[in-house]
């Protein structure tokens, strides 16, 4: 079993919807919890973090970890055609330590 | 500031040749991390360097090897190429300032070099 999991989609929604993409991790010793925006032909760039459970919110982007259920949520409100990428969720014991990636969703915002 | 840069940018190798890889962190970064992202698989955790010592390794053979030089900069190195190494590989930097720092450790990464192996 993977230690952090995500449906990899594609998911396509038009503009303006409300999207939930969602983790799964397995590793109760996970701390930190952050939400990875990747572009085709780029790298990865850190859209935000959270530490333990509870949201953070950013914009139109939300961020939400459950603990007791092992769950992570990224909420991305009035879509655009520019959210459309490869959003991976990861996962980090402490702050010295590897941090562990799902395999990613992909969306397309359709105009 | 200049971002993390990674070279080669492709990589076009046959079976059983080897491959380096290099990377620039951040200026002021310490850390040094190597991804694979194989079609399909998300980012596999390959290395991680800090102040020049490898710190922790991923689930790869060892024919997957780096090292850091005094500069931070990165070096990753595959030996033996087999064709399901094809993929790309992504490189990362962070400032971690060691076991007591707290706060997520967030990486920064490069465009990746994309390997291709026939």
């Amino acid at each position: 079993q993977k230690e952090v999991e995500q449906d990899p989609g594609p998911l396509s929604v038009p503009e303006g919807a409300i999207v939930s993409l969602n983790c799964t991790y397995s590793n109760s010793a996970f701390q930190y919890f952050m939400w990875y925006r990747q572009y085709s032909r780029k790298g990865p760039e850190l859209l935000m973090y959270t530490y333990s459970s509870g949201n953070k919110e950013d914009g139109r982007f939300t961020a939400q970890v459950d603990k007791s259920s092992k769950y992570i949520s990224l909420f991305i409100r009035d879509s655009q055609p520019s959210d459309s990428a490869t959003y991976l969720c990861a996962a980090q014991k402490t702050s010295y330590d590897k941090v562990i990636f799902g395999p990613g969703t992909s969306l397309s915002v359709i105009p | 500031e200049a971002g993390v840069t990674q070279s080669p940018t492709h990589l076009i190798k046959t079976r059983g040749q080897q491959a380096t890889l290099r990377c620039s962190p951040i200026s002021g970064h310490t850390s040094v991390y190597w991804y694979q992202q194989a079609l399909g698989l998300g980012l596999q955790f390959l290395l991680w360097y800090d102040e020049g010592e490898e710190r922790n390794r991923g689930n790869f053979p060892p024919r997957f090897s780096g090292r850091q030089f005094p500069n931070y900069s990165s070096e990753l190195n595959v030996n033996a190429l087999e064709l399901e190494d094809s993929a790309l590989y992504l490189c990362a930097s962070s400032l971690v300032q060691g076991p007591r720092r707290s706060g997520a450790n967030v990486l920064t990464f490069g465009a990746g070099s994309r390997l291709t192996v026939l």
